[in-house]
């Protein structure tokens, strides 16, 4: 089974910090995906990348930034974390273009 | 502008009934299409999907049905148990490049599903 890891399920920050949500994947997934999900507005797709140190911007990227280092690691970053930015983030990873996605469990994350 | 569409925010089912869940999408594009299942505190993980190729793709007792002159999708679960009970998204995929796919979800409906 495909293993999609995010490293927090909570978190709480305050406006203004640098903020890091990690997620890792064990298959050897090619792609991997950032998304944030709100009340009645779904999933929406923030980046996402096809290959190692590969990154293109989603529908949503403004106020976040990701890093692909290695294959298996996929980190977004909020640059300088805003009220609005209070959400829940999902990871997700897919073996190549056409296969579904799986994903990771989510982070809550709160911005006080 | 929503690409993908489900009209109804939650649907309620007795046990054992039909299940008929609806998606729309405006984009001729798309090729790829998918339904995933979200428990609360849960990711969404990933229940059938369908290529515009097809018009129907079966999967126990889940269907996916796919009419692209009206571009529209639905998703039924016969019969339905109370362990269905989630939200239910849509997800519709677009090219990127030659190099991977993006998804468009949906806004997703809430499936209650009565003993």
């Amino acid at each position: 089974d495909v293993k999609v890891t995010q490293s927090s399920r909570y978190l709480v920050k305050r406006t203004g910090e640098k903020v890091f949500l990690e997620c890792v994947q064990d298959m050897d997934h090619e792609n991997m995906f950032w998304y944030r999900q709100d009340p009645g507005l779904g999933l929406r797709l923030i980046y996402f990348s096809y290959d190692v140190k590969m990154k293109e911007k989603g529908d949503i990227p403004e106020g976040y930034s990701v890093s692909r280092e290695k294959k298996e690691r996929f980190s977004l970053i909020l640059e300088s974390a805003s009220t609005n930015q209070t959400s829940m983030y999902l990871c997700a990873s897919s073996l190549a273009a056409y296969q579904p996605q799986h994903f990771g469990d989510g982070t809550r994350l709160s911005i006080l | 502008d929503q690409q993908v569409k489900q009209n109804s925010p939650s649907l309620s089912v007795q046990e054992g009934r039909i299940s008929i869940l609806n998606c729309d999408y405006t984009n001729s594009m798309f090729d790829y299409f998918l339904w995933y299942k979200k428990y609360p505190a849960e990711g969404p993980t990933f229940l059938i999907s369908i290529s515009s190729i097809k018009d129907k793709n079966e999967d126990g007792r889940f269907t996916v049905f796919l009419n692209k002159s009206a571009k529209h999708l639905s998703l039924h679960i016969v019969p339905s148990q109370p362990g269905d009970s989630a939200v239910y998204f849509c997800a519709a995929s677009e090219e990127y490049g030659g190099a991977t796919n993006k998804l468009i979800f949906g806004t997703g409906t809430l499936l209650a599903v009565q003993p």
